[in-house]
């Protein structure tokens, strides 16, 4: 079946480093790839998508690109914030069968001053 | 525009106890899915409506919960009897559609705790 597999955190970075939050997937077909942030106290909310192979979302300084040969859409910013503390999730959505939406268990980042 | 709203934002209940949850989508959206989310995972679908449809309830343990969308627009799940087990965050979620693209907007949850 589809599931999506993204690295344990919590994740503790300075202020201005460069950040990387792998995740992979396993899919049929072509899904639409997802990275959503839930930050403490809130829902979740979409940071960024990508529909298909090779395909680049970005938001606020951050990036993913849809790589169907490594089945991998690794989340990066080349500088972090304090304000960016929060957890990540990546999701896949499958073009056939239902639409059903997979989550990742999510990364926590921590950003420090 | 608001955003999707749930109520209440905490439950404290004992086992062997009912409870309900409601959802609010945002105006327009179709689709509305609830999710649980358990400390430290990723949400996991209980069940999706289209309008008042469910159309994906598989993973919903029916013995115990039960969800309706009567006019196809706002949503309540409920518990009963409520075991030590359900302890979790219990999310509501919206979209034109289920379309494999498609963006879900949340609300913020009801964290539900079964003492």
């Amino acid at each position: 079946g589809n599931s999506v597999t993204q690295m344990e955190g919590p994740v503790t970075l300075s202020e201005e480093a460069f950040l990387t939050i792998n995740c992979t997937y396993t899919a049929t077909g072509y899904p639409s790839l997802f990275w959503y942030v839930q930050y403490p106290g809130e829902g979740l909310q979409l940071l960024l998508k990508a529909t298909k192979a090779d395909d680049k979302g970005s938001n606020k300084g951050f990036e993913a690109t849809y790589r169907k040969e490594t089945t991998s859409f690794h989340l990066e910013k080349g500088s972090v914030q304090v304000s960016d503390s929060a957890v990540y999730f990546c999701a896949l959505t499958p073009n056939t069968g239902g639409f059903k939406t997979i989550f990742g268990a999510g990364t926590r980042l921590f950003v420090k001053a | 525009e608001a955003g999707v709203v749930q109520s209440p934002r905490y439950k404290i209940i004992e086992k062997k106890q009912p409870v309900a949850f409601w959802c609010n989508p945002i105006s327009g959206h179709n689709t509305l899915y609830w999710y649980l989310q358990n400390l430290g995972q990723g949400p996991e679908l209980l069940i999706r409506y289209e309008n008042e449809e469910a159309v994906d309830d598989s993973q919903l343990p029916k013995d115990r919960f039960s969800a309706e969308r009567l006019k196809g627009v706002d949503s309540t799940l409920k518990i009963q009897p409520a075991e030590l087990g359900d302890s979790a965050v219990y999310l509501c979620a919206s979209s034109f559609g289920a379309q494999t693209g498609n963006e879900q907007f949340f609300g913020p949850g009801t964290r539900l705790t079964v003492l």
